[in-house]
Parts: C-alpha cells; sequence; structure tokens
C-alpha cells in the first residue's frame, strides 16, 4: 500500500499569503498519477489537481501542483479567504488508492 | 448540470445491514466508473469500493471486502452499496463519487452510525 504523509498538519497563514503543502508517498508514484483536494466543513471534497500539476476545470490559477515520484506540492499563490480549508492528496497509481491524513490551511 | 444524491444512510446496530443509493443526472451514467469514498467523524478520506462501467471490475477495500456489495442499475442511473455485518468502525459519511481514479464529482454524502 503506498502511504501519504501530508505536512504541515496545520499551516497558519494570513489573506494574500503563499501557501505550500506537501504530499511526500512511501513508494515512487508512477506516472504522476497523483491528485489534490479542498474540502470544507460539512462539504464534500473538490477536485483541485490531477496527474499531479492538471487543473481541474474551473479552478482558479493560484492553485499549481508540482513534483514526481515520491514528493508533491500543491502551491496557493495568494490565499483568498475561501482557500481556508482541508486539502488532500491522493495516489491513483496502484490500489489500494489512498489519501493523505490532510493538512489544513486556517487562518492567522 | 451533474448531480450526484446519496441516500440510504442511518443509524444501525452492529452486525447489522443498510443500503446506500446514489442516484445520478446530468452525465452519460454508463460511461463512467462509479466508486464510494467514506470519511469517518473528524478523520481522513478512504477509499471504499468502485465499479467499471460494464459491472465486471470491481474493487474493494480490505476493511470491508467480504462484508460490502457494489452494484449499479444502469438503467436506473443508479449506484448501491449494500453493506452487511456493519461494525462500529464502519461509522462515516459515505459519498458515491464519479470516477475510479480522481473523481471530480461527489455526491453529498450519507451518514451511517453504526452503534448499538
Amino acid at each position: 500500500e503506498i502511504v501519504l504523509t501530508q505536512s504541515p498538519g496545520t499551516l497558519s497563514l494570513s489573506p494574500g499569503e503563499r501557501a505550500t503543502l506537501s504530499c511526500r508517498a512511501s513508494q515512487s508514484v508512477t506516472s504522476s498519477y497523483l491528485a489534490w483536494y479542498q474540502q470544507k466543513p460539512g462539504q464534500a471534497p473538490r477536485l483541485l489537481i490531477y496527474g499531479a500539476s492538471n487543473r481541474a476545470a474551473g479552478l482558479p490559477d493560484r492553485f499549481s501542483g508540482s513534483g514526481s515520484g515520491t514528493d508533491f506540492t500543491l502551491t496557493i499563490s495568494r490565499l483568498e479567504p475561501e482557500d481556508f480549508a482541508v486539502y488532500y492528496c491522493q495516489q491513483y497509481d496502484k490500489t489500494p488508492l489512498t489519501f493523505g491524513g490532510g493538512t489544513k490551511v486556517e487562518i492567522k | 448540470q451533474v448531480q450526484l444524491v446519496d441516500s440510504g444512510g442511518g443509524l444501525v446496530k452492529p452486525g447489522g445491514s443498510l443500503r446506500l443509493s446514489c442516484v445520478a443526472s446530468g452525465f452519460t451514467f454508463t460511461d463512467y466508473h462509479m466508486s464510494w469514498i467514506r470519511q469517518a467523524p473528524g478523520k481522513g478520506l478512504e477509499w471504499v469500493s468502485y465499479i467499471n462501467t460494464s459491472g465486471s471490475g470491481i474493487y474493494y477495500a480490505d476493511s470491508v471486502k467480504g462484508r460490502f456489495t457494489i452494484s449499479r442499475d444502469d438503467a436506473k442511473n443508479s449506484l448501491h452499496l449494500q453493506m452487511n455485518s456493519l461494525r462500529v468502525e464502519d461509522t462515516a459519511v459515505y459519498y458515491c463519487a464519479r470516477g475510479n481514479k480522481y473523481p471530480g464529482y461527489w455526491g453529498q454524502g450519507t451518514l451511517v452510525t453504526v452503534s448499538s
């Protein structure tokens, strides 16, 4: 099973600041089969990024994904008030499909 | 617009059964693999099961294998999850999702609580 470790657990930032979220895999994720999701309280997750760096339709370009192999990053260039949420990475390279434990981005 | 409506959750005793349903609209249901993903209260996400377009390819997480059965009714644009021998640790919000790799559409979720 590919274990995904997200860091930090919580990120305290102010609107307008840059957020950098990390996702490390226990083994290489082939072909960058990695996705990122945003989840707000009481809502279903929302797909942000797939294939490590491809934005989902309609996603603002302040969100970007990068990385390969075992190290992946989600960057939010300038935080907007609606970006404060929990973010999950997920690999779809091998079954079982697995998610990271999440990073909470909170208002400082 | 794409819509997935989950239903069927509720309170059940350990060892009991429950059947979840998801009705899809706004897209050609037969073109898509479908999944169930769950989230225990205050916890992260766990992929439970998925089924391919033909219904012949099915995956289960080890935690539910032998107890849960996924199925689809293409005539009714619906996805189901039959959950038997439920355990306290199955307590979660269950989401129906479109796709089996990186779902772009999710239902609103239905809460399953397993408790005596």
